[in-house]
């Protein structure tokens, strides 16, 4: 069956690191790539869209990578900041329709 | 803001009621969606109209059930809910409905069924 996954646990870090969060993706063959913010009570934010043939995506202080072989997305945020303290979701659309499917998030705390 | 809002943001209803939520969007998108977020559980898609047609009917119950008047609103009425159905919901539109454009969400509605 098709799966997502993001690791559910916490990722803490201090302030001024690299964070990095995981996408995994099994039985999918993806066409784009997304990835959202989401803070408590909200609804997600986009952050940005990564396509099948595109290796990496930067805006300011994201980057995203996103390996078909692998089977996985990396996100970074540099100089991550306390501000960037949300859940961060990934979605993917595959080529075989058009839905998009959503991961379950990996909460990121970043500590001053 | 997103220029997606959603009415009520709150919402507590007993297994009998009737009420309806409402979705607008002010961004000139042709798709629009219902998700639902449960606690520890990934968004779960509802329904997708494009266009106003629907276009995805994610397997859920006839409880609830959708309405699409105009590309820029979108409703959805529920009604002999169970508990299980308190949740986030969250509306979102999207340019059109290809994947290949990100998605604004509105607030959300929580619902708590009683």
């Amino acid at each position: 069956s098709q799966k997502i996954e993001q690791n559910s646990e916490a990722l803490n870090i201090q302030e001024g690191k690299t964070a990095t969060l995981t996408c995994n993706y099994t039985n999918y063959s993806p066409a784009y790539l997304q990835w959202y913010r989401q803070d408590p009570g909200r609804g997600p934010v986009f952050l940005l869209l990564i396509r099948e043939n595109e290796k990496e995506k930067r805006k300011e202080r994201l980057k995203v990578t996103f390996d078909t072989t692998l089977k996985q997305s990396l996100f970074h945020i540099t100089a991550s900041q306390p501000a960037d303290s949300a859940t961060y979701l990934c979605a993917l659309r595959s080529n075989a329709g058009n839905m998009l499917t959503f991961g379950g998030g990996t909460r990121l705390m970043v500590k001053p | 803001e997103t220029g997606v809002t959603q009415t009520p943001r709150h919402l507590v209803m007993g297994m009998t009621n009737k009420k309806s939520l409402k979705c607008e969007q002010h961004l000139g998108h042709n798709a629009m969606y219902w998700y639902k977020q449960s606690a520890k559980k990934p968004l779960e898609l509802m329904f997708v109209y494009n266009f106003k047609e629907q276009t995805e009917n994610n397997s859920v119950p006839s409880r609830f059930s959708p309405e699409c008047p105009n590309s820029s609103h979108l409703f959805l009425h529920l009604h002999t809910l169970q508990p299980e159905d308190s949740a986030l919901y969250l509306c979102a539109s999207s340019r059109d409905y290809s994947g290949t454009y990100e998605q604004y969400f509105g607030p959300g509605t929580r619902l708590t069924v009683t």
